[in-house]
């Protein structure tokens, strides 16, 4: 168990339909990093947020957005669904001290119909 | 921009035998680098780090990695696999300045009696 909880664990829904995702990151930690995994683009980095504040973007879709809440839980939210986005979305945080190593949480399968 | 080679995308090995899964990078700046393993179902766990200092570090359950810097490589070795260690083992890398990970396609280490 590394820390780091995910919500909800499977979520199924249909095309265009919005969806939003939960992570508690671990902790103390300030920063959260959401990836995307899926059969064809693999494992991809979405977004990075430190302390409440949107740090990186990499290759996150318009119809994606994400926010940090003061009590630095984070939440991304999928939009406009397609069956395309199906795919397991990861959270992972990491320490004000060694920023550089990444504790993934166990993941929310997403499937749209 | 980082990027990871993950050489062999299946390696089958028998119980108790030594196994290797090779990982190459590309960057034009000082990196750090990182193994993972995900087993069927579950998120990703951090299997050993390499930061600084010494070019062999040692990580959890037996396993080992070498960075090389001129070959460009941290190959994750185990000397004897056992049945658990069945799973998708992952490279990525980072870089100095920014925390996102770059991940490699995965390798499915199979390991039969």
């Amino acid at each position: 168990d590394s820390g780091v909880t995910q919500t909800p664990k499977h979520l199924i829904t249909a095309t265009g339909q919005r969806v939003t995702l939960r992570c508690s990151p671990r902790s103390g930690d300030l920063s959260v990093y959401w990836y995307q995994q899926s059969l064809d683009q693999g494992l991809q980095f979405l977004i990075q947020y430190y302390n409440g504040e949107e740090r990186a973007k990499g290759n996150i879709l318009e119809r994606f957005s994400a926010q940090q809440f003061p009590d630095l839980h984070s939440e991304l939210n999928l939009s406009s669904l397609e069956l395309g986005d199906s795919a397991l979305y990861f959270c992972a945080s990491s320490a004000r001290t060694s920023r550089e190593t990444q504790y993934f949480g166990p993941g929310t399968r997403l499937l749209v119909l | 921009a980082q990027s990871v080679t993950q050489l062999d995308s299946q390696v089958p090995v028998f119980e108790e035998a030594p196994v290797e899964l090779r990982c190459n990078y590309s960057s034009s700046v000082s990196v750090y680098l990182f193994w993972y393993v995900q087993y069927p179902n579950q998120g990703l766990q951090l299997l050993l780090k390499y930061l600084s200092g010494s070019t062999l570090v040692k990580g959890i359950n037996g396993f080992e990695a070498e960075f090389n810097k001129s070959q460009t490589s941290f190959h994750l070795r185990k000397p004897s696999v056992h049945i658990s260690d069945t799973a998708e083992y992952f490279c990525a890398v980072s870089s100095f300045s920014g925390y996102a990970l770059n991940f490699g396609k995965g390798t499915s280490l199979l390991v039969t009696p």
